[in-house]
């Protein structure tokens, strides 16, 4: 259990729909993030969000956009996807967005674009 | 561009072997360092991290890791591996000036331990 919980963990989608991830922490945490893990790639930064307000857009295309209503909750809404944004997509929780914390991972949402 | 690289993409090991598994970076600044396993099935999880202090640091379940700052490496060690090592290893960084908590990971390296 770590803590972060990510829903739904695996998901298939065409490329006309509106779907959205779901992430949800219980750590006490303020800053969360999504990562994006593609095939033979290194972990990807996506977005940072530090007490509720977005520090980092990692030059995401605006196909993927995130919301962060309170430090607890973070998702990410997809809507006329690719086929090259299958991944899996990893949300991180901290207790502040700063260098010196440690990030606690969900298990990730397991995106298919079809 | 900050960078971290991973020499070793799959290493496999017979159990009671050692292990050192590569990581540099390029980021000349002062960074903080972590290592993170994800064992099958099982989200990222933190194996250890540098902050500051004593360049050698320990973790859980046996691993250690040594900071050389004029090497920009992070090499993740274990001296005696079990079967239960069996996951995948990331090497990650993030800068300090203005961070927001972004961590920059290696491409990862999969370690397969034979019983």
């Amino acid at each position: 259990e770590t803590g972060v919980t990510q829903t739904p963990r695996h998901l298939v989608m065409g490329m006309t729909n509106k779907k959205s991830l779901k992430c949800e922490q219980h750590l006490g945490h303020n800053a969360m993030y999504w990562y994006k893990q593609s095939a033979k790639k290194p972990l990807e930064l996506m977005f940072v969000y530090n007490f509720k307000e977005q520090t980092e857009n990692n030059s995401v295309p605006s196909r993927f956009s995130p919301e962060c209503p309170n430090s607890s909750h973070l998702f990410l809404h997809l809507h006329t996807l690719q086929p090259e944004d299958s991944a899996l997509y990893l949300c991180a929780s901290s207790l502040r967005g700063a260098a010196d914390t440690e990030a606690f991972f969900g298990q990730g949402t397991r995106l298919t674009v079809v | 561009a900050q960078s971290v690289s991973q020499h070793n993409h799959h290493v496999i090991l017979s159990e009671a072997a050692s292990l050192e598994l590569g990581c540099n970076y390029s980021y000349g600044g002062t960074v903080n360092l972590f290592w993170y396993v994800q064992y099958p099935g099982q989200h990222l999880q933190l194996l250890l991290k540098y902050f500051s202090g004593d360049p050698l640091v320990k973790g859980i379940k046996g691993f250690e890791a040594e900071f050389i700052k004029s090497k920009f490496s992070f090499n993740l060690r274990k001296p005696s591996v079990q079967w239960s090592d069996t996951a995948e290893y990331f090497c990650a960084v993030n800068d300090l000036p203005g961070n927001t908590g972004k961590l920059i990971f290696g491409q990862g390296t999969t370690l397969q331990v034979k019983p």
